[in-house]
């Protein structure tokens, strides 16, 4: 079983429709990250939490530390949004991240 | 601007030969890691470096190495004895006190 597990794995939407992606850990951590990966490879940083809620524009993330839960929501989706999202925890013991397997999103116009 | 610059962008390598791909990183962050993805899966974590002439082998070290002599440089080698080297390779940094995480833009590498 993976430390960090991501759900789904897929996930096609409509432009507008409202998306939320999951993470479960099960390790302590001291901070999770949200990243986007963009089909050229790149991987760029869309949250670090340690506890709450986050909002940046169309996008939401929360966490609940004691559940060991994440989600990342984005409202109003776009073609544009087309990604694969990635969850990532800082373990409390040290430097080390651990990943989950991603989630594809693919949003049609 | 702050960033992290890999290169190469794609490198072609024939068999038996070694290859570095260089990463470099102006945000002054201590860490930097190597992480290796293959089609449709996660990263899995190399090589990583908290501070400058130390790193730790992550969960896939065999085949690959690293030096980290300057806080901004981390240039990872992989040599002829990694058995499956053609894959996606993405550097990252973070800052210690801030957690604050950057990637490069990966270097792409196939073994002809």
């Amino acid at each position: 079983k993976n430390e960090v597990e991501q759900s789904p794995q897929n996930l096609t939407a409509q432009e507008g429709e409202f998306i939320t992606i999951n993470c479960s850990y099960s390790v302590g951590i001291s901070a999770l990250h949200w990243l986007q990966q963009h089909p050229g490879g790149g991987i760029v940083s869309l949250f670090m939490l340690s506890s709450g809620k986050k909002k940046h524009g169309r996008l939401i993330a929360t966490i609940n530390i004691q559940e060991k839960h994440s989600s990342l929501h984005i409202t109003a989706s776009h073609p544009r949004d087309s990604a694969v999202y990635i969850c990532a925890v800082r373990e409390t013991s040290g430097s080390r991240l651990t990943f989950g397997e991603g989630t594809q999103l693919t949003v049609n116009p | 601007d702050g960033g992290i610059t890999q290169s190469p962008k794609y490198l072609f390598r024939k068999e038996g030969q070694n290859v570095t791909l260089s990463c470099e990183q102006n945000l002054n962050h201590d860490a930097m890691y190597w992480y290796r993805q293959d089609p449709g899966q996660g990263l899995r974590l190399i090589y990583y470096s908290q501070i400058v002439n130390d790193f730790q082998k992550g969960d896939i070290a065999e085949g690959y190495s690293v030096s980290r002599e300057k806080k901004e440089s981390f240039p990872l080698t992989v040599t002829s004895a990694q058995k499956n080297p053609t894959a996606f390779y993405l550097c990252a940094s973070s800052a210690y006190y801030t957690g604050e995480l950057f990637f490069g833009e990966g270097s792409r590498l196939t073994v002809l």
